[in-house]
């Protein structure tokens, strides 16, 4: 089965840039979304089409992608970006939408 | 304001039925493909189904297969998950989501219920 690989956690400073990152095997021909699950929340659509920023979410988020890799970047990170964070994206050869594991975000 | 709002879960028993239903307001809700994605307690999220709009494409997770049935009532805004055989590790919170489009590859999923408990145990 096709396997979005990500980072279980990453730890970052206020005001410091935290990078997530998420590995696939075919992101040339895949659009990657990004969400945001706070605890006891439900997700939230921070990034689509790879680099497509709904209109509610801060600039300080955007996403890019190069190769097989996909990156979600927070600029200036504050204490209210503490939160899980999962790529996906729709596997076109299983008929399957995929997500990584997560990365748990933590702000020093 | 766009809104999913989940119901009908609960307490079931291994090889027990659940149906799910998704309220949908304040969008064209025939529209839009939508999907169900699921939370077991302390992991990621899974994916579980999906259908386009219209019912014209359905796709199952192989975890699901053959035990989970999704559908929509466009009259009724509604999206239903009918679930059969149920197992321990099917226990979630079950999300409703929307696809940002029509289709249902190539779209984030841009709108999401607070999600309802399923919980299966003797």
């Amino acid at each position: 089965s096709y396997v979005l690989t990500q980072a279980p956690s990453l730890s970052v400073a206020p005001g410091e840039t935290a990078t997530i990152t998420c590995d696939g095997n075919n992101f040339g021909s895949q659009s990657v979304h990004w969400y945001q699950q706070k605890p006891g929340q439900a997700p939230v659509l921070v990034v689509q089409d790879d680099s497509d920023r709904p209109s509610r979410i801060p600039e300080r988020f955007s996403g890019s992608k190069s190769g097989n890799t996909a990156t979600l970047t927070i600029r200036r990170v504050e204490d209210g970006d503490e939160a899980d964070y999962y790529c996906q994206v729709w596997e076109s050869s299983t008929l399957h939408q995929v997500f990584g594991g997560g990365t748990k975000l933590t702000v020093l | 304001e766009e809104q999913l709002v989940e119901s009908g879960g609960g307490l079931v028993k291994p090889g027990g039925s659940l149906r799910l239903s998704c309220a949908a307001s304040g969008f064209t809700f025939s529209s839009y493909s939508m999907n169900w994605v699921r939370q077991a307690p302390g992991k990621g999220l899974e994916w579980v189904s999906s259908i386009s709009s219209k019912s014209s494409y359905i796709y199952y997770a192989d975890s699901v297969k053959g035990r989970f049935t999704i559908s929509r009532d466009d009259a009724k805004n509604s999206l239903i998950l009918q679930m059969n055989s149920l197992r321990t590790e099917d226990m979630a919170v079950y999300y409703c989501t929307r696809n940002a489009g029509i289709k249902i590859d190539g779209y984030g999923m841009d709108v999401w219920g607070q999600g309802t408990t399923v919980t299966v145990s003797s």
